[in-house]
């Protein structure tokens, strides 16, 4: 079955320091794995997503994930901080059957002036 | 409108109470999903319809009743709550649900107080 890890509920950076946050995943098939960000009082938006092909992916916001499968991997990481980052992070990975995602429990990113 | 709407925004009700809860996706898709997200826990998916059929049910108690009557529009229907089920209501679309690399696009969520 599949699942999804993220290690940290809560990361703080500085303002222009580099962003990671972990994401491990579970998968008994090739996975296909999303990152989503939610600010306060929003629903869920895209960042980025892994499909098939290159497994460094860019996405919305100058944000990055890198999919490593020896590593079952799916960090997501940011050069520089800028305030506006400060939001929930989810990592996401799609079910066997194609009909939903299952999402990890959420990092919380605090970046401070 | 655009995207994914939710109303209402905010929502209080007692046990024993009726309410819905409405979703509505302004972008042509064909699948639309309810996911609960609760305080420090993962977002849980509750149903999920395909072209106004359902195609999952997470185990879900039947106070939980969802309807999906084009599709565009999607509810969840309310009754004899208890307070364990206050928690943010997402709803969310996709262009297929048979197509797992299909984004999701979410609404706002509706708010519920269970009191």
């Amino acid at each position: 079955a599949q699942s999804v890890t993220q290690l940290g509920s809560h990361v703080s950076v500085s303002e222009g320091a580099l962003v990671l946050l972990r994401c491990n995943y579970s998968s008994s098939v090739p996975p296909y794995l999303f990152w989503y960000v939610q600010y306060p009082n929003q629903g869920l938006q895209l960042l980025l997503k892994y499909t098939t092909g290159a497994t460094l992916v860019k996405g919305i916001n100058g944000f990055e994930a890198e999919f490593k499968k020896s590593e079952t991997s799916f960090h997501l990481t940011k050069p520089s901080a800028h305030m506006s980052d400060a939001a929930e992070y989810f990592c996401a990975v799609s079910n066997q059957a194609g009909t939903a995602l299952i999402f990890g429990k959420g990092t919380t990113l605090s970046v401070s002036s | 409108e655009t995207g994914v709407t939710q109303t209402p925004r905010h929502l209080v009700m007692g046990m024993t109470n009726k309410k819905s809860l409405k979703c509505e996706q302004h972008l042509g898709h064909n699948a639309m999903y309810w996911y609960k997200q609760s305080a420090k826990k993962p977002l849980e998916l509750m149903f999920v319809y395909s072209l106004e059929e359902r195609v999952e049910n997470n185990s879900v108690p039947s106070r939980f009743s969802p309807e999906c009557p084009n599709s565009s529009h999607l509810f969840l229907h309310l009754h004899t709550l208890q307070p364990e089920d206050s928690a943010l209501y997402l709803c969310a679309s996709s262009q297929d649900s048979g197509l797992s690399y299909n984004e999701q696009f979410f609404g706002p969520g509706t708010r519920l107080t269970v009191l």
